[in-house]
């Protein structure tokens, strides 16, 4: 069973950065596609990007890709997700989630409440 | 890129009922993958129904899912407390992307 455990909450300045790190048990980080979905409070469900399974590169949503970067260390089994130059409308709960075989995201960590506030 | 549109956006009913919730998108998902989720207040999001018809481990036959080209739907036979929640439906085209969501509630 595959389980992925998120950092905490996070409070980042406009045009900061924050770093939310997703680490994995159950399973080898190498063998999952770990992606990120954020939600903003009261909205829905957007995807920010994930790595490839076909090739293990990260991809990007369009919206995202100036100033987001995804990352892994498979020594701790470790995925992050760094966003930089926040702006309000970035408060968010951000989730990572593992793609499954049939393009769903299977499994979910518990997420990470990013609030940007001067 | 294909846009999935959910409705309705809230549906109001009583446990016991059953509820249909829809998922259309914009233009025909071909052989791509059609995904839903339940998400409780305070949760993430989990995964209810995967390949359009195939229920997720330990989820109840009370739930099931159908559709193929540009429609498809959710269906729980019978509303039991714990089933009033937000449902979203998921594709993963040229890159994974959400339909707006669908709360049922308790009427």
């Amino acid at each position: 069973q595959v389980q992925l455990e998120q950092s905490g909450a996070e409070v980042g300045k406009p045009g900061a950065s924050v770093k939310v790190s997703c680490t994995v048990s159950g399973y080898t980080l190498s063998q999952l596609s770990i992606h990120w979905v954020r939600q903003a409070p009261g909205k829905g469900l957007e995807w920010m990007g994930g790595f490839d399974p076909e090739d293990g590169e990260a991809i990007y949503a369009q919206k995202f890709r100036d100033r987001v970067s995804m990352t892994k260390d498979t020594r701790t089994a470790t995925a992050y997700m760094e966003l930089s130059s926040l702006r309000s409308e970035d408060t968010a709960v951000y989730y990572c989630a593992t793609l499954g075989a049939y393009d769903d995201f299977d499994y979910w960590g518990q997420g990470t409440l990013v609030t940007v506030s001067s | 890129e294909i846009v999935l549109t959910q409705s309705p956006g809230t549906l109001s009913l009583s446990p016991g009922e059953r509820a249909t919730l829809s998922c259309r998108a914009s233009q025909s998902v071909g052989n791509s993958y059609l995904t839903w989720y339940q998400q409780k207040p305070g949760q993430a999001p989990s995964l209810l129904i995967y390949a359009t018809s195939n229920r997720a481990t330990d989820i109840p036959d009370r739930f099931s899912g159908s559709g193929s080209g540009t429609e498809f739907t959710l269906t729980i036979s019978s509303l039991e407390p714990e089933d009033f929640a937000l449902y979203y439906c998921q594709l993963y085209g040229t890159s994974p992307f959400f339909g707006g969501g669908t709360k049922v509630e308790i009427k």
